[in-house]
């Protein structure tokens, strides 16, 4: 079955640690994104890839890093400089340019420093 | 940037018309789109209406866009306990990246 697969569903992290979170899909999409969920925030992008090799920022990068070196995978990493990490993070692919299509979205990972 | 505003919570008893409400300020999203969130779980497309459209009926669902206003609603007709969730509304930046309301957060009452 093709989806998009994150993992792992809940992770802790101790303060000053980086952590990586994994976001894989199989559905040969080109574009992936990242994005951090508040309560009653909605959804905020951290950083988007429209192909491989290349990622851009989004509106809240700071304290964040990804690479997209296969189509498949766009790992988020989430630095000690990230000031305040703890939330509920969300993957998602598309075919293409989202305004012709429908962004598939990963279950999510709750991240929580402790 | 992008402002869309949700009212944070909406209740209905099951069998009852639910209509969550969005507003936004850029008008250039050439769609826009329905989400729902079920509870720790990702984003599920619901569905969507052109811009140049003013309804679109799919099954329970009736999406209308006010474009003057700047107003697009979701109407969900006999809801059901399986309709709780979060429902956001999302439009397409210019740099086709999705942009998305607060969130509704759907209660519906047995």
């Amino acid at each position: 079955d093709g989806g998009i697969t994150q993992s792992p569903k809940y992770l802790f992290r101790k303060e000053g640690q980086n952590v990586t979170l994994s976001c894989e899909q199989n559905l040969n999409h080109d574009a992936m994104y990242w994005y951090r969920q508040d309560p009653g925030q909605g959804l905020r992008l951290i950083y988007y890839s429209q192909i491989v090799n290349d990622f851009q920022k989004g509106d809240i990068a700071e304290g964040y890093s990804v690479s997209r070196e296969k189509k498949e995978s766009f790992p988020l990493t989430v630095t000690s400089a990230q000031k305040n990490p703890t939330a509920f993070y969300l993957c998602a692919s598309s075919i293409g340019p989202i305004n012709i299509g429908e962004a598939f979205f990963g279950q999510g990972t709750r991240l929580t420093v402790v | 940037g992008e402002d869309v505003e949700q009212s944070l919570f909406l209740s209905v008893r099951e069998g009852d018309s639910s209509v969550i409400n969005c507003t936004y300020t850029d008008s250039s999203s050439t769609y826009l789109y329905w989400y729902k969130q079920e509870p720790g779980a990702g984003l599920q497309l619901l569905t969507y209406i052109f811009s140049n459209m003013d309804m679109k009926q799919d099954q329970r669902l009736t999406v209308l866009l006010n474009k003057k206003d700047k107003h697009l609603s979701l109407r969900i007709a006999d809801t059901q306990t399986g309709d709780s969730a979060i429902y956001f509304c999302a439009g397409v930046t210019g740099a086709n990246n999705l942009f998305f309301g607060t969130g509704t957060r759907l209660t519906v009452i047995p």
